[in-house]
């Protein structure tokens, strides 16, 4: 049974800082793995997808990358902005059966200017 | 305008009480799928429906039901037979089953 994990629950940065949010995940056997972004109160906006075939995808000032044999994903935030406050969810997709998206519980982050 | 809509944004229910939660999308997506959030944790799926008049449960389908009678609309029904139903509610659509889940702006329901 997949299970996904973030690490750490909660991170409070100075704004211009770059930062480094981990996920790790227990079947390597994934089809993609998805970044998502969680204003307070509101629904989820996708960042970055990275199909298992990927090593990593790039938009702008965030790179996440994918490390299938070792179940790890990192999503690096470069330059960091009182913006970028906001939980950041990842979720693994399962290979084969259907879009059933396994998500962790999420980092908290908090970027203070 | 394309996107996922739910309402309403905040639900009041008494115990005992079903309340039905909406969803719609037009965004011509076959796949669409109801998760429940609740504090300091992941997403976990109620249902999905891969396609009109069909869906399935997910893992944490009691006390949940579900219809699919138009590819647009997806209305989820918390019954009172949820023992916890206080939770933020996310519905999400897909092109299929393959594609990226994009979500609606999600509904508290609060069990009062």
């Amino acid at each position: 049974k997949q299970e996904v994990t973030q690490i750490p629950a909660a991170l409070s940065v100075p704004e211009g800082e770059n930062l480094v949010l981990n996920c790790s995940f227990t079947d390597s056997a994934i089809y993609n793995l998805q970044w998502f972004r969680q204003d307070p109160g509101k629904g989820l906006t996708s960042l970055l997808l990275i199909q298992s075939s990927q090593r990593e995808q790039t938009s702008g000032r965030l790179n996440a990358s994918l490390d299938k044999s070792s179940g790890r994903s990192t999503l690096y935030i470069a330059a960091s902005q009182p913006g970028d406050s906001a939980t950041y969810l990842c979720a693994a997709r399962s290979s084969g059966g259907y879009n059933k998206l396994i998500f962790g519980a999420g980092t908290r982050l908090a970027v203070h200017p | 305008d394309g996107g996922i809509t739910q309402s309403p944004k905040y639900l009041f229910r008494k115990e005992g009480q079903n309340v039905t939660l909406s969803c719609e999308q037009n965004l011509n997506h076959d796949a669409m799928y109801w998760y429940r959030q609740d504090p300091g944790q992941g997403l976990r799926l109620i249902y999905y429906s891969q396609i009109v008049n069909d869906f399935q449960k997910g893992d944490i389908a009691e006390g949940y039901s579900v219809s699919r009678e138009k590819k647009e609309s997806f209305p989820l029904t918390v019954t009172s037979a949820q023992k916890n139903p206080t939770a933020f509610y996310l519905c999400a659509s897909s092109l299929d089953r393959a594609d990226t889940q994009y979500f609606g702006p999600g509904t508290r329901l609060t069990v009062l």
